[in-house]
């Protein structure tokens, strides 16, 4: 299996604050990566494919980058509906897994 | 507007089967650029992989559950199930089905359920 390690698991940030959140992957996974965003009491919801791609009606705040086994995640400028944890998932083979997780949480 | 809905029984028994059916209203259900999955999440912790199936009944299961577990289809109802047997407290957990869409560059779950809770526990 793929293993996905996400940093830090959990952070404290002020609104209008840069995050990052960094994901590392045990072997190559080409640019097979998503990223998913959950708050309290609901499901996952999809923020960014492939690596660096936005999904449809996701805010421009929201970026990621990297290839190969090192990928990055960050929000330009925090907001309040932004504080939630956040899910790296890999799609380069089977089982596909997630990352631990990173809280992001209010400063 | 495609919605998944799972339901299900909400406590099960130690050493007994948990069954839950995910029932998908809206959109296309067929389509070959879907993979229907399940997904599961302990409190507190990760998201967990469990295993998905095509419109056409092919499946694929997590290894770290593959001997326990079957998800089953009905294209006629637009519903799809997941059955896990031998349960123990291990298995409880908020467990969501959701779309897995590939097409081109796209590979992901774009669609969820809103989950539902599983105790296992006498």
């Amino acid at each position: 299996d793929i293993q996905m390690t996400q940093s830090p698991s959990s952070l404290s940030a002020s609104v209008g604050d840069r995050v990052t959140i960094t994901c590392q992957a045990s072997q190559d996974i080409s640019n097979y990566l998503n990223w998913y965003q959950q708050k309290p009491g609901k499901a996952p919801k999809l923020l960014i494919y492939d690596a660096s791609n936005l999904e449809t009606g996701v805010p421009s705040r929201f970026s990621g980058s990297g290839f190969g086994t090192d990928f990055s995640f960050t929000i330009n400028g925090l907001q309040p509906e932004d504080f939630a944890a956040y899910y790296c998932q890999h799609h380069s083979d089977l089982p596909l897994t997630f990352g631990g997780g990173t809280r992001v949480e209010i400063k | 507007q495609v919605q998944l809905q799972e339901s299900g029984p909400g406590l099960v028994k130690p050493s007994q089967t948990l069954s839950l059916t995910c029932s998908v209203s809206g959109g296309y259900f067929s389509s070959g650029n879907y993979l229907w999955s399940w997904i599961r999440q302990p409190a507190g912790k990760e998201l967990e992989w469990i295993g998905h199936i095509s419109p056409t009944g092919n499946t694929n299961y997590n290894p770290s559950l593959k001997s326990r577990v079957t998800i089953s289809i009905d294209t006629s109802k637009k519903l799809y199930s997941l059955k896990v047997t031998s349960v123990t407290a291990a298995d409880t957990a908020v467990y969501y089905c959701a779309r897995r869409l590939f097409a081109g560059d796209y590979d992901a779950f774009d669609i969820w359920g809103q989950g539902t809770k599983v105790t296992v526990s006498s």
